[in-house]
């Protein structure tokens, strides 16, 4: 079946101007994350959705982040006034339950840079 | 606090040539330990999950094995298209959803 899809597969923008990343999850997958890679770092954490519940948002680095999941299916990742920092890779995942000890499957990523 | 440290940063070796990846980490009750596989310009392509010390798994050329503070990916007789960037990482008793990932090991195999 279909893995989780990201669009756009790239995005440059300026600074200052606000993006929007997409994420697919697998069809049925009830839990969704949203990870970055920079260049020269592991993968960091940003959020995480599970179901019906409040998102787990301890991993924005500022508010200029945030995201939302729509009918328990799309995500959206919005960065608002983006800086050259936010320059990274930003990977989404699911996964079919969200418990501890289920893998996370993830999508192709968004690379995003920021002039 | 919770963290995963993967050595060697960077590893080359011939094809044939056996060797092991190492993935230490500290983690407060850890409820899976993962090892990724990921391709330049994709994303992480899963390979194992690890749940408690003295488990083992095994995937073609791939054995991952775990103790209470460490992982170890044996790679066995690798071939060229065994290179890739692994990456490890665990998930905590104290959360349910995020991964803690080391910052990897680039395998380059030569043939």
């Amino acid at each position: 079946g279909a893995g989780v899809s990201q669009s756009p597969s790239n995005k440059v923008t300026e600074k200052g101007k606000d993006v929007e990343l997409r994420c697919d999850p697998i069809s049925g997958h009830t839990a969704l994350y949203w990870y970055r890679q920079s260049l020269g770092q592991g993968l960091e954490f940003l959020i995480y959705f599970q179901g019906n519940s409040a998102p787990d948002k301890s991993g924005l680095p500022s508010d200029r982040f945030s995201a939302e999941r729509t009918g328990g299916s799309v995500s959206t990742l919005t960065i608002q006034r983006t800086q050259q920092e936010d320059s990274a890779v930003y990977l989404c995942a699911s996964s079919l339950v969200p418990l501890a000890g289920v893998e996370q499957f993830f999508g192709p990523g968004t690379r995003l840079t920021v002039l | 606090e919770d963290q995963v440290t993967q050595s060697p940063e960077a590893l080359r070796l011939q094809e044939g040539e056996s060797s092991s990846l190492n993935c230490s980490y500290t983690v407060s009750g850890l409820r899976g330990l993962f090892w990724y596989r990921q391709d330049p310009g994709k994303g992480p392509e899963f390979l194992f999950t690890l749940y408690s010390a003295g488990e083992e798994k095994e995937k073609e050329r791939l054995k991952a094995t775990l103790t209470k503070k460490e992982s170890f990916l044996h790679i066995t007789a690798p071939k060229p298209e065994d290179s890739a960037t692994y990456l490890c990482a665990v998930q905590a008793a104290s959360n349910t959803g995020k991964l803690i990932f080391g910052q990897g090991t680039t395998l380059q195999v030569k043939p």
